[in-house]
């Protein structure tokens, strides 16, 4: 069976540190990748897709990248973290790119 | 990209109460998704509704699409404390290449 394994599962980071989020995922091949944000209150934010290795959308500007070292790896970066930055970090596999999406247990972040 | 907008925000009803949650989009649609997310945590793929689907059923879980009016809605019946939770739908737009989630359903079921 597939798992999809975050972490860490909390984090609080000052204000213009790095960031390193990383999201694994076990029993399947090729699969899509996604990174998503959400904010308190708010609904999901899709930050990042990824549909193989060296294929990276990115779907709002901001101060975070993304990578994909391995076919089932997926990296969530910032060189400087802002404030704004805080919020709950979900990431999240599909076998089709609009398939069902099957989500990790999720990255609480807090930029201080 | 399409987006569903659920409706209400939040809900609050007594265990053994039914709860409806509604969504609505803006385009054709190929298929629509529900979503749970408990506090806290990831979300839950519930069901997929086909566009050539009027009803499916799935447990406690009921789900209807009205293409003609751009909406869905979510039927739990008989809740139980542990569907406590925000819903979300995510209709897949004809055309798109992601999925979008709106701001969710906020429920909560009073034991």
């Amino acid at each position: 069976s597939q798992t999809i394994h975050q972490w860490p599962a909390t984090l609080v980071q000052p204000v213009g540190s790095p960031l390193s989020l990383e999201c694994t995922v076990e029993g399947t091949s090729n699969p899509n990748l996604y990174w998503y944000r959400q904010a308190a209150g708010r609904g999901l934010q899709l930050l990042f897709y990824s549909i193989g290795i060296d294929q990276i959308s990115s779907e709002v500007p901001q101060n975070l990248s993304a990578s994909r070292p391995q076919d089932r790896q997926f990296i969530l970066s910032s060189k400087k973290l802002l404030l704004s930055d805080s919020g709950f970090y979900l990431c999240a596999w599909s076998v089709k790119v609009l398939g069902t999406q099957y989500f990790g247990p999720g990255t609480r972040l807090l930029v201080l | 990209s399409q987006q569903g907008e659920e409706d209400p925000q939040a809900l609050s009803i007594q265990e053994g109460e039914n709860a409806t949650m509604n969504c609505s989009y803006k385009t054709s649609i190929n298929n629509l998704q529900w979503y749970r997310q408990n506090s806290g945590r990831g979300l839950v793929h519930l069901i997929l509704i086909r566009s050539n689907e009027r009803e499916k059923h799935s447990g406690r879980l009921r789900v209807t699409l009205d293409t003609s009016k751009k909406s869905s809605s979510l039927l739990i019946t008989a809740s139980r404390a542990a569907d406590t939770a925000s819903y979300f739908c995510a209709p897949e737009g004809a055309g798109s290449y992601q999925l979008t989630f709106g701001k969710g359903t906020k429920l909560s079921v009073i034991p």
